[in-house]
């Protein structure tokens, strides 16, 4: 069954250091998301990416965070200058272009990064 | 913005059934999703409503009442192995996409022998 591949699963940083998180994204999926997980609270949108572009931001991500996505495959978080705050597990998730599909997104494994 | 309830935790026996209320309010409604989250883990879809009323899958049903703002999760013959959070999670209704999720705090969901 295809599924949403994130690199790495850990990530430790210092603090004002830039991150890099991956997302390999289900192949044929259009849309794709990044959310993080606070340790013990709930699942936040950060981001979500359509057609080359940002259709929506919440407002955790500010001018220290931006999307990519490089080649056909990859979608990319980066967090320019890392702080404390930053330390949680993101999710990248992707769903379909068409019918029922469309309306599911599946969540990747996550990247858990730990700013020091 | 979304405010969505969904209680801390719940506790039942193997075999039993166990039912997630879910309450939300919200300015724009485009459907509302259940998933489940074991610990250090990724969500993983179990079920979604766009329209009032039951959709069955297995051991997982969903239920709602988009008039009364209500969901509910119904887990059937529980497992240990459904020992896990559930997120209820609302996606809004926007121009540019197919919408964010705003997910709810999740149940803990404690399965006993």
């Amino acid at each position: 069954e295809p599924e949403v591949t994130q690199t790495p699963s850990h990530q430790v940083t210092q603090m004002g250091q830039e991150v890099i998180l991956r997302c390999v994204p289900i192949s044929n999926h259009l849309y794709f998301y990044w959310y993080r997980q606070i340790l013990g609270q709930k699942v936040e949108f950060l981001v979500s990416f359509y057609n080359n572009e940002i259709s929506e931001k919440s407002e955790i991500f500010d001018d220290q965070f931006s999307v990519e996505r490089p080649d056909g495959s990859n979608f990319t978080l980066k967090i320019r200058s890392t702080k404390l705050e930053d330390s949680a597990m993101y999710f990248c998730a992707s769903s379909g272009d068409r019918g029922r599909a469309k309306n599911i997104q599946y969540f990747g494994a996550g990247t858990r990064l730990s700013v020091l | 913005g979304q405010n969505i309830d969904q209680p801390t935790e719940m506790t039942a026996t193997e075999g039993a059934i166990v039912q997630i209320n879910c309450t939300y309010q919200t300015s724009g409604f485009n459907g509302l999703f259940w998933y489940q989250q074991h610990a250090g883990e990724a969500p993983t879809f179990l079920s979604y409503n766009v329209l009032d009323g039951l959709e069955e899958k297995g051991r997982f049903s969903s239920f709602l009442s988009r008039s009364k703002g209500y969901s509910y999760l119904l887990l059937k013959e529980l497992q240990m192995k459904d020992s896990a959070s559930y997120l209820c999670a609302v996606r809004g209704m926007t121009t540019d996409s197919w919408g964010k999720l705003q997910f709810g705090a999740g149940t803990q969901v404690v399965v006993t022998p």
